[in-house]
């Protein structure tokens, strides 16, 4: 049964940083990509970075790039998501999700608040 | 970027009825090198994380129902459930994947 499980969110001040971790198991990680996927509170999904089965590609949206990075580690099949210098806007709930067909499966998601 | 038109926003239907979900892309989602239309539909219920429903427009996922039902290509693009049963009630998107991802707005299934 293929799982995907988030953690690492929480609440963090504004320009702060936070690292996602998504533990994967159930399937060959390392031959699928990978992405993430936010929901802001009460509103609709939002794509934010997807990276290739080997992590040799990786794609972000533009309110993101430069400041947030997706990563993984096949040998420990884990998906990480570094996000730096944290606005409001970023304030959601984010999935962790394969990619191949497009976002097949998906973790349960982690919330991520960023306040003062 | 593409850009989706999700349409209506929301939807009250009763047990038993058929509806319709729309969805429009600014620009062509069907590829001339395999012919595949790259849109997807997702299930969203309450409190729950989104479900594949559908996939290059008219594939369903493995053990979705065949009450649901994608068709479209090129710009235009429908999402079809009938038969309606009240555990469809949820929020709905549209997914292209053409290029950089981009959903639908979404909308809201309710009872009638």
């Amino acid at each position: 049964e293929v799982q995907l499980v988030e953690s690492g969110g929480g609440l963090v001040q504004p320009g702060r940083s936070m690292k996602l971790s998504c533990a994967a198991s159930g399937f060959t990680f390392s031959n699928y990509g990978m992405a993430w996927v936010r929901q802001a509170p009460t509103k609709g999904l939002e794509w934010v970075a997807t990276i290739s089965y080997d992590g040799s590609s990786t794609y972000y949206r533009d309110s993101v790039k430069g400041r947030f990075t997706i990563s993984r580690d096949n040998a420990k099949s884990t998906l990480y998501l570094q996000m730096n210098s944290l606005r409001s806007e970023d304030t959601a709930t984010y999935y962790c999700t394969r990619d191949i067909p497009p976002f097949d499966y998906w973790g349960q998601g982690v919330m991520v608040t960023v306040s003062s | 970027d593409i850009v989706m038109t999700q349409s209506p926003f929301s939807l009250a239907v009763s047990e038993g009825e058929m509806v319709t979900i729309n969805c429009k892309s600014s620009q062509s989602l069907l590829s001339s090198g395999n012919q595949k239309n790259y849109l997807a539909w997702y299930q969203q219920k309450p409190g729950q994380s989104p479900k594949l429903l559908i996939y290059y427009a008219s594939t369903r996922q493995s053990g979705v129902p065949d009450r649901f039902i994608g068709s479209g290509s090129g710009t235009d693009f429908t999402l079809t459930i009938s038969d309606v049963q009240a555990e469809d009630l949820a929020d709905y998107y549209c997914l292209q994947h053409y290029s950089y991802p981009t959903f639908g707005a979404g909308t809201k299934l309710e009872l009638k």
